[in-house]
């Protein structure tokens, strides 16, 4: 069966520093991947979304960026983080078949940025 | 642009009452709507979907309704419990985009 894994799962980091939250899908290929973003009580922001390795969509121009360096990993980092980076970040992989617009989610990895 | 909203923040609901979250689409072309659950600290997980050529669909405790006439979904749950609680959203496909995600409705359930 098919597993989306996201870490860290916290993180608390200063200003200016640097960022990297991983995302691996297993028991799937060739997945289309997202990175979503939740600040508190909010909705769910899109932020990058890939269909292949190498290949990145931004959605929403901000301080962060995202690659795939495999077919199963997703990305996201930053250089110099600022206190609006703070929130929930969620990976997402997109479901084939007959629910082809479905996407399961990750756990979330909450960031707070001090 | 087109988006997808929902009418109500907060919900509360005594225990074993019935809920119903609504939602307002203003894409007439969508043809494919979900309902996803967020439980507190964790990520969004698909509930139920329904399609365009539908008017009803029900899942175990849960039915959704589509209204294409005025453009509106709901989610029914039948006989809350204190599992429902959590962050309720609406979700349609756009564009090359999976999916938009309205605000979302937070449903508490009173024991």
């Amino acid at each position: 069966s098919q597993t989306i894994h996201q870490w860290p799962a916290t993180l608390v980091q200063p200003v200016g520093s640097p960022l990297s939250l991983e995302c691996t899908v297993e028991g799937t290929s060739n997945p289309n991947l997202y990175w979503y973003r939740q600040a508190a009580g909010r909705g769910l922001q899109l932020l990058f979304y890939s269909v292949g390795i190498g290949q990145i969509s931004s959605e929403v121009p901000q301080n962060l960026s995202a690659s795939r360096p495999q077919d199963r990993q997703f990305i996201l980092s930053s250089k110099k983080l600022l206190l609006s980076d703070s929130g929930f970040y969620l990976c997402a992989w997109q479901t084939g078949g007959s629910g082809a617009n479905v996407l399961t989610f990750g756990a979330g990895s909450r960031l707070t940025v001090l | 642009g087109e988006s997808v909203g929902l009418h109500l923040p907060t919900l509360s609901v005594q225990e074993g009452d019935n809920s119903i979250i609504n939602c307002a689409y203003s894409n007439s072309a969508s043809d494919y709507f979900i309902w996803y659950k967020q439980e507190s600290g964790k990520g969004p997980q698909f509930i139920i979907d329904i399609r365009s050529n539908m008017d009803k669909r029900q899942g175990q405790r849960v039915t959704v309704l589509l209204n294409k006439t005025v453009k509106h979904l709901s989610l029914q749950i039948a006989a809350t419990q204190p599992g429902d609680s959590a962050v309720y959203f609406c979700a349609e496909p756009s564009g090359n985009t999976p999916l938009v995600f309205g605000k979302g409705t937070r449903l508490s359930v009173i024991a």
